[in-house]
């Protein structure tokens, strides 16, 4: 199965400026890669699917880019209700996997 | 707009079967479009596909390699919902469980259930 690896573990940054999280493929998954915000206590919200496209009711501070192996989520201005974790999945291959998580905290 | 809501116990005992519901609303089960899926989170093993069903002229299942065997994935056509049903647990299949909506059609997935935390504990 496809292992998806994210960087870093944790991410420290201030209300308004940008967060760039990554998110490694052990092998190619093209362009079929989501991510993920999840909240304590909440399931996971899809952000963004096709490695660039932003789910419906997604703000435009969130962006993704890659393809093949490596991607990256940006958050272009946090603000306070994005601190968050954020997932990222492979839906290329079957079974479908998911990164470990990265958790934007508060600097 | 799309909705799941799921039910189930939980606490389950050792050995015995998780069992849980999740049903569906603004969407049909038979769809042709998507699949339904069951998702898990724990600490230890993160957030693991389990498996899903879809129908595409006939129900179609697929399994998750780690709990092939011991899972099962039922619609419910009458009621439009799905189940999942995990035998022989132990404490490891302890974690949050989900239902979500997703693949075969849909990128990613893109409706979740609310989650429910089931315990494996005597």
């Amino acid at each position: 199965e496809i292992v998806m690896t994210q960087s870093p573990v944790t991410l420290s940054v201030s209300p308004g400026e940008r967060a760039t999280l990554s998110c490694r493929a052990s092998q190619t998954v093209n362009s079929n890669l989501a991510w993920y915000q999840q909240k304590p206590g909440q399931a996971p919200r899809l952000l963004i699917y096709g490695a660039s496209i932003r789910a419906t009711g997604i703000p435009a501070r969130f962006s993704g880019s890659g393809s093949g192996t490596e991607f990256t989520l940006t958050i272009s201005i946090l603000q306070s209700e994005d601190f968050a974790v954020y997932f990222c999945q492979q839906y290329n291959n079957w079974p479908f996997t998911f990164g470990g998580g990265t958790k934007v905290e508060v600097k | 707009q799309v909705q799941l809501q799921q039910s189930g116990p939980g606490l389950v005992k050792p050995s015995q079967t998780l069992s849980l519901t999740c049903a569906i609303s603004g969407d049909s089960v038979s769809t042709d479009s998507g699949a339904w899926n069951w998702i898990r989170q724990s600490p230890s093993r993160g957030l693991e596909w389990l498996g899903r069903a879809y129908y595409r002229s006939k129900w179609f299942n697929d399994y998750a390699e780690s709990v092939k065997g011991r899972i099962t994935i039922n619609p419910d056509t009458s009621r439009n919902q799905f189940s999942l049903h995990l035998n022989s647990v132990t404490p490891e299949d302890t974690a949050v469980y989900y239902c979500a909506r997703g693949g075969l059609g849909i990128d990613g997935f893109d409706v979740w259930g609310q989650g429910t935390v089931v315990t494996v504990s005597s």
